[in-house]
């Protein structure tokens, strides 16, 4: 069962900043938070990770609570090729805790 | 190459046929994985291999068969399907398992069992 709790679904207008929440009070001081996408029709596409601190990569910013109890996912410049079903995932970055993903944010970029 | 390849991408199927899915990867990752995917629900997870090894079975009807021949290749063995088992099927890979941040989806291949 997922350990995380997101939005069903959002809307953003292109161009501007697409803000995803992601609350997982129950997490643990070892589990990173994780994101993914998943565009129509296709297989879900690693966005960003992070344990304590705040993130930046080419993609996306990750912005975690000091509690560590909540996250913000964040496209800085929404496109329409951003619209896709976003999740967040909760888990260990080690061996043998499988991989869970929950229903997930609908973004809905639009023009 | 940093893609997961699946193949067919469309199926259709009878009840009582027998097909396989196919799944490759040249990116050294040792780990693969089969999720199941129904219209409008997340990824679930059904198998993993570890080093071609069978790791996880999560409790799928032996109507699924799951088969990796080499580190670069994972099959499913399809046979006796029932409708309801109609969805999209995808395969990840990751480095090693387990590796949140690691995991490669293929487009996947939509079934459809009639």
């Amino acid at each position: 069962d997922a350990k995380t709790t997101q939005p069903t679904s959002m809307d953003c207008a292109e161009g501007r900043a697409a803000n995803l929440p992601c609350n997982h009070s129950t997490i643990s001081g070892n589990e990173y938070v994780y994101w993914y996408r998943q565009i129509h029709s296709q297989g879900p596409q690693y966005i960003i990770h992070g344990l304590k601190n705040n993130e930046t990569n080419e993609m996306a910013s990750l912005i975690i609570t000091e509690d560590r109890k909540s996250s913000t996912l964040i496209l800085p410049h929404a496109t329409l090729r951003d619209t896709a079903v976003y999740y967040c995932i909760v888990k260990l970055d080690n061996y043998g805790q499988n991989f869970v993903f929950g229903p997930g944010t609908r973004l809905s970029v639009l023009p | 190459d940093t893609e997961v390849t699946q193949t067919p991408k469309h199926l259709v199927m009878g009840m009582t046929n027998k097909k396989s899915l196919k799944c490759e990867q040249h990116m050294g990752h040792r780990a693969m994985y089969w999720y199941k995917q129904k219209a409008k629900k997340p990824p679930e997870l059904m198998f993993v291999y570890s080093y071609e090894k069978l790791s996880i079975n999560e409790s799928v009807p032996s109507r699924f068969s799951p088969e990796c021949p080499n580190s670069s290749l994972l099959n499913l063995h399809l046979h006796a399907l029932q409708p309801e088992d109609s969805a999209l099927y995808l395969c990840a890979s990751s480095q090693d398992q387990g590796m949140g941040y690691g995991y490669t989806f293929g487009s996947g291949t939509r079934l459809t069992v009639v």
